[in-house]
């Protein structure tokens, strides 16, 4: 399979950044995803990477790295309704109607 | 309002009464899939479809069903359930190939099976 790894679990303060990593199998890589999920609601799509770099969206950045395999989620200047667990989600080109997940980063912010 | 309805968003039900698990959307998406989350495993994909009649097993398809017979509805059966499958399950479509469109997702169906 293609394993997804992310942390299980962080927590930080209201106001600082914190930083979420994903690793993945690279072979057949076609994108990756960051949703984000509360508790009891569904997943909500919040950036896709394809190439290498960083794409910044107001206080939520995605970086990618294709050749290690590796990808992070930046949330900057926490706000409390960001407590919310963060999956990342892999593309692959073995077929195209699959989308594969990680078990996804609870983030707990705290006051 | 573009969106994606499953129903019912709560289940209970017995051992092996069967139960279909409904899911309609309306953005004109070709894609459609299935998707159960348990804690720590995270969503898992059961079943897609890439157009009317043409559906593929995704990675947990064991013990379930789909149909894709209209373009907007993708339900998903049960024919036998197990307490085993008591899991929470997402519907989703996608605008096109999900590997570089990502999936939008229903509000979800909490099954128990006793």
């Amino acid at each position: 399979g293609q394993n997804i790894d992310q942390p299980t679990e962080m927590t930080a303060t209201e106001g600082a950044i914190v930083q979420i990593n994903c690793t993945y199998q690279t072979s057949g890589f076609n994108g990756l995803f960051w949703y984000q999920q509360h508790a009891g609601e569904a997943p909500t799509f919040l950036s896709y990477n394809v190439l290498d770099g960083l794409e910044e969206k107001g206080r939520f950045s995605s970086f990618l790295s294709r050749s290690k395999g590796y990808s992070y989620l930046l949330l900057k200047e926490l706000q409390m309704k960001d407590s919310a667990s963060y999956l990342c989600a892999r593309g692959g080109t073995d077929s195209w109607g699959k989308l594969q997940f990680g078990a996804g980063t609870q983030v707990v912010v705290t006051p | 309002e573009a969106q994606v309805t499953q129903n019912p968003r709560y289940l209970i039900t017995v051992t092996g009464k069967k139960l279909t698990v409904t899911c309609s959307q309306n953005m004109n998406h070709e894609y459609m899939s299935w998707y159960r989350q348990d804690p720590g495993l995270g969503l898992r994909q059961i079943y897609y479809s890439m157009n009317v009649e043409v559906t593929d097993k995704g990675d947990v398809p064991e013990g379930y069903k789909v149909s894709r017979k209209e373009k907007r509805n993708f339900p998903l059966i049960l024919e036998s359930p197990s307490p085993n499958q008591t899991s929470l399950y997402f519907c989703a479509s996608s605008l096109g190939t999900p590997s570089t469109y990502g999936y939008t997702f229903g509000s979800g169906t909490r099954l128990t099976v006793v």
